[in-house]
């Protein structure tokens, strides 16, 4: 059971834009910057936003983040089939003695 | 650039311990920008982070596992290691290697290994 709730699938058509939500507490997403992962059928999870709304080079600039106050978000736009994966909210918890957590992840599926 | 490569055994016992090495190529770990850390995935679930450790030896360790984990570096082999005591078999999962920066992560795991399957079974 994670600290950060997302929803277990999305959709969308190609070309429609599609908004992921992450949502936690104070002690993490309140306190911290968000990070989202994109992961691929049967490969390695990729960088896909940094400090909450940065891309790394080379990450086209359909997807986007935000957050406000407790909550995260993901939204990809100009949705591709490419873009058919799961995705993971992740930020650092304060509570404890610190931890990174990862959210539930979501299914994109591209209808 | 960066690259991460998991190996060690992808079969371990009830009871003993798992050992995974992650080997640094195209960069140094001695580098103190960054963490290096081991994630895990269960087959069909999500992701679980098991601990950093950073160039100088500090470490932190997910209080679920931190009883039971510990990380090293090798700075002469460039490699770090991860050594999960007791296991059952729910420790069974991909195990991936990733480099990290900023203090919480603020700058995300940019780099990460292909992943290694370890099934905990007798």
């Amino acid at each position: 059971q994670s600290v950060l709730t997302q929803p277990p699938s999305a959709s969308g058509t190609p070309g429609q834009r599609v908004t992921i939500s992450c949502s936690g507490s104070s002690s993490n997403i309140g306190s911290n910057t968000a990070n989202w992962y994109q992961q691929l059928p049967g490969t390695a999870p990729k960088l896909l936003i940094y400090s909450t709304n940065k891309r790394p080079s080379g990450v086209p600039d359909r997807f986007s983040g935000s957050k406000s106050d407790t909550s995260a978000s993901l939204a990809i736009s100009g949705l591709q089939s490419e873009d058919e994966a799961d995705y993971y909210c992740a930020t650092w918890d304060d509570s404890l003695s610190g931890l990174y957590v990862f959210g539930v992840g979501t299914k994109v599926t591209v209808l | 650039q960066v690259q991460l490569q998991e190996s060690g055994p992808g079969l371990v016992k009830p009871s003993q311990t798992l050992s995974l090495t992650c080997i640094v190529s195209g960069g140094s770990i001695k580098s103190d920008t960054y963490y290096w850390s081991w994630i895990r995935q269960p087959a069909g679930k999500g992701l679980e982070w098991v601990g950093r450790i950073y160039s100088s030896g500090y470490t932190d360790y997910n209080p679920s596992l931190k009883s039971r984990v510990t990380l090293s570096l090798d700075t002469s082999k460039n490699q770090f290691s991860l050594s999960l005591r007791s296991v059952t078999a729910t420790d069974t999962a991909v195990y991936y290697c990733a480099r990290a920066s900023g203090w919480v992560f603020e700058n995300g795991m940019d780099v990460w290994g292909q992943g290694t399957t370890v099934t905990v079974s007798s």
